[in-house]
């Protein structure tokens, strides 16, 4: 089956600097790459997501890149702010038939002000 | 739109009692997943629903556990007996896949079990 693993497990920034986290995966036939923010109390959010088809995406502060031959993804948080602190799963799956996404350990950001 | 709701949102039972957890997904989804946080892990799945079927439920630990969603909407989750090693959060989470493609999954805020 589908191994994800992700680091750091804890990442520390000033508010403004820029945070990245990566992943690697194991399973080759995976395309589709969710990221998640859960926060304190609450579950996971999915605040952006890639296909294998797709090298780069980007949504205002936040891109993630694919590098299909190396299987590694990355998430890019740029001018970080204090409200960006939370725990971010990245997760991988096939996005044909069963959808069973297989998520990493996760990095708790913290940015402080 | 109301999000997945999931309910009680803590539980605290004692080793070898039943527990049950319930879960309203969101309106017209016809994906519903429960899936198992350990702390500091991410989501394991336990079993995912299309409509009222169990399609995957591999990974669902069946001598104790056991989940059912009559008429493809609500889901409750089971759990009898518990043990110690039963703590943690149970994530309800739905979608609405297409052909294909997966729909985006939104999770409810988790129930918390505490085994004693």
């Amino acid at each position: 089956g589908e191994n994800v693993e992700q680091h750091p497990s804890t990442l520390s920034v000033q508010e403004g600097d820029s945070a990245v986290i990566k992943c690697t995966y194991s399973d080759s036939a995976s395309n589709y790459f969710p990221w998640y923010k859960q926060e304190l109390g609450k579950g996971p959010q999915l605040i952006i997501d890639i296909r294998s088809n797709v090298g780069e995406k980007k949504d205002q502060r936040i891109a993630v890149t694919l590098n299909k031959t190396a299987k590694h993804f990355s998430l890019h948080i740029t001018e970080t702010q204090p409200e960006d602190s939370a725990v971010y799963f990245c997760a991988a799956s096939t996005s044909g038939g069963s959808y069973i996404p297989t998520f990493g350990r996760g990095t708790s950001l913290i940015v402080h002000p | 739109e109301a999000g997945v709701v999931q309910s009680p949102r803590y539980k605290i039972i004692e080793k070898k009692q039943p527990v049950a957890f319930w879960c309203n997904p969101i309106s017209g989804h016809n994906t519903l997943y429960w899936y198992l946080q350990n702390l500091g892990q991410g989501p394991e799945l336990l079993i995912r629903y299309e409509n009222e079927e169990a399609v995957d439920d591999s990974q669902l630990p069946k001598d104790r556990f056991s989940a059912e969603r009559l008429k493809g909407v609500d889901s409750t989750l089971k759990i009898q007996p518990a043990e110690l090693g039963d703590s943690a959060v149970y994530l309800c989470a739905s979608s609405l896949a297409g052909q294909g493609a997966p729909g985006e999954q939104f999770f409810g805020p988790g129930t918390r079990l505490t085994v004693l």
